[in-house]
């Protein structure tokens, strides 16, 4: 079956240090892939996605690459903020018939002290 | 403005009792969800409807039954609720058949607790 792992957290960053948080995935087909965040009390937002093996999505200074060899889409901040502090979710939505099921990874929380 | 919303925002009830939770989406969007948020934070799906119809029911109890009056609306009603039923309910909505590039939008969530 489908199945997104993700780096286990919480992960504790001072402001303006790098941040990676890393997301593997099994799928069949070519599966579209996502990064959602929920800010404490809020629903989930999406963040950035990529639809294709090699694309990359950024947003807000994030990004994540495509990557199909390695089965990966790690997400990437050169310098966090403190209002970044949120859990952070990889997700996939399979090729073919998945009537837009998306598998989450088990959440990652970052806490970002100034 | 208010994209998809929920209601309420907080439900606390007692076993055995039923409840509903309502969303609606004024997005124009095609096909709505129902997802579980557990204590963990682990997000999984219940069901999606496309227009009104009912395309994914994951193994969710027959106690929990999605209602979608019209394609703006998406109601979910639990009977008899659990302990194990509390979590946060999350309704989402995309705007086409819920294909891998159609990307969902989710509302704030409800937190039922059951005691």
């Amino acid at each position: 079956g489908n199945s997104v792992t993700q780096m286990e957290g919480p992960v504790t960053l001072s402001e303006e240090a790098f941040l990676t948080i890393n997301c593997t995935y099994t799928a069949t087909g070519y599966p579209s892939l996502f990064w959602y965040v929920q800010y404490p009390g809020e629903g989930l937002q999406l963040l950035l996605k990529a639809t294709k093996a090699d694309d990359k999505g950024s947003n807000k200074g994030f990004e994540a690459t495509y990557r199909k060899e390695t089965t990966s889409f790690h997400l990437e901040k050169g310098s966090v903020q403190v209002s970044d502090s949120a859990v952070y979710f990889c997700a996939l939505i399979a090729g073919g018939t998945s009537y837009g099921k998306l598998t989450f990874g088990q959440g990652t929380i970052l806490t970002v002290h100034p | 403005d208010t994209a998809v919303s929920q209601t309420p925002k907080y439900l606390v009830t007692q076993m055995g009792n039923d409840k509903s939770i309502k969303c609606e989406q004024n997005l124009g969007h095609d096909t709505m969800y129902w997802y579980k948020q557990d204590s963990k934070k682990f997000l999984k799906i219940m069901f999606s409807y496309n227009n009104k119809e009912l395309i994914i029911n994951e193994t969710v109890p027959n106690r929990f039954s999605p209602k979608s009056p019209d394609k703006a609306h998406l109601n979910l009603h639990i009977n008899s609720l659990e302990l194990g039923d509390s979590a946060v309910y999350f309704c989402a909505s995309s705007p086409f058949s819920g294909g891998e590039t159609d990307t969902q939008y989710f509302g704030p969530g409800t937190r039922l607790t059951v005691l």
